[in-house]
């Protein structure tokens, strides 16, 4: 099983710009969800789903969307990107909603 | 609103001691789990331990055991044994069935001395 997996890496954009983080997950979990992590501090939910087509806000939706169109993936969008936005965004899921497995991260740089 | 406090930003001991990590946390509601992850330099979340409210028990994986006092709202991580490995930041993090998110102190800087 590959778990939870996040592309890219690694991604610098220019301000104004917009993209998209992938996550996949291959353990058929309903509950995923994306925080970030900024230096210093805990992880900050952005956005989770419980379900394909169901999706809800976090603590810091501002600036984020999401969708959950299969149970598998959970994309990530950044609108246009602002330099607040520089940060490790990590996704995870969970097959009960409070075990939550993770990704390997995404370090998002935005100039 | 639910808080996790870590009050021990950096921590480091000799290769083959026991640490113990401090977490209190504070909600109202009765059914909740507590967790502790590790990320390594390498930057990924790793589960370590999980805590169910309703358990008295304290859990244990191998080396890592908590001290569980629910009135007391604390949380303790003890790492028997420690190997070079077990450097990272660790974090605490609470989780309420009341609601999705899970709530995470600041973390702790571990560093395991050779």
């Amino acid at each position: 099983n590959a778990g939870v997996t996040q592309t890219p890496k690694f991604q610098v954009l220019k301000t104004g710009q917009s993209m998209t983080l992938q996550c996949a997950q291959d353990m058929n979990h309903e509950y995923m969800s994306w925080y970030r992590q900024d230096p210093g501090m805990g992880l900050r939910l952005i956005h989770y789903s419980v379900g394909a087509g169901i999706t809800d806000q976090g603590e810091v939706p501002n600036g984020y969307n999401v969708s959950r169109s299969t149970t598998e993936d959970f994309p990530l969008r950044l609108l246009s990107a602002a330099p607040s936005q520089t940060s490790v965004y990590f996704c995870a899921s969970s097959r009960t909603g409070d075990t939550q497995y993770f990704g390997p991260g995404t370090r998002l740089t935005v100039l | 609103a639910q808080t996790v406090t870590q009050s021990q930003p950096e921590m480091s001991v000799q290769e083959a001691e026991t640490v113990t990590l401090s977490c209190t946390y504070d909600t109202s509601e009765n059914n909740y789990y507590l967790f502790w992850y590790k990320q390594p330099p390498s930057r990924q979340m790793i589960l370590v331990i999980r805590q169910e409210a309703y358990k008295q028990q304290n859990a244990t994986e191998n080396r890592f055991s908590v001290n569980f006092q629910k009135a007391a709202k604390s949380f303790s991580l003890k790492i028997s044994d420690s190997q070079l490995g077990d450097t990272a930041m660790y974090f605490c993090a609470c989780h309420m069935d009341s609601n999705y998110q899970l709530i995470w102190g600041a973390g702790t800087k571990l560093i395991i001395k050779p």
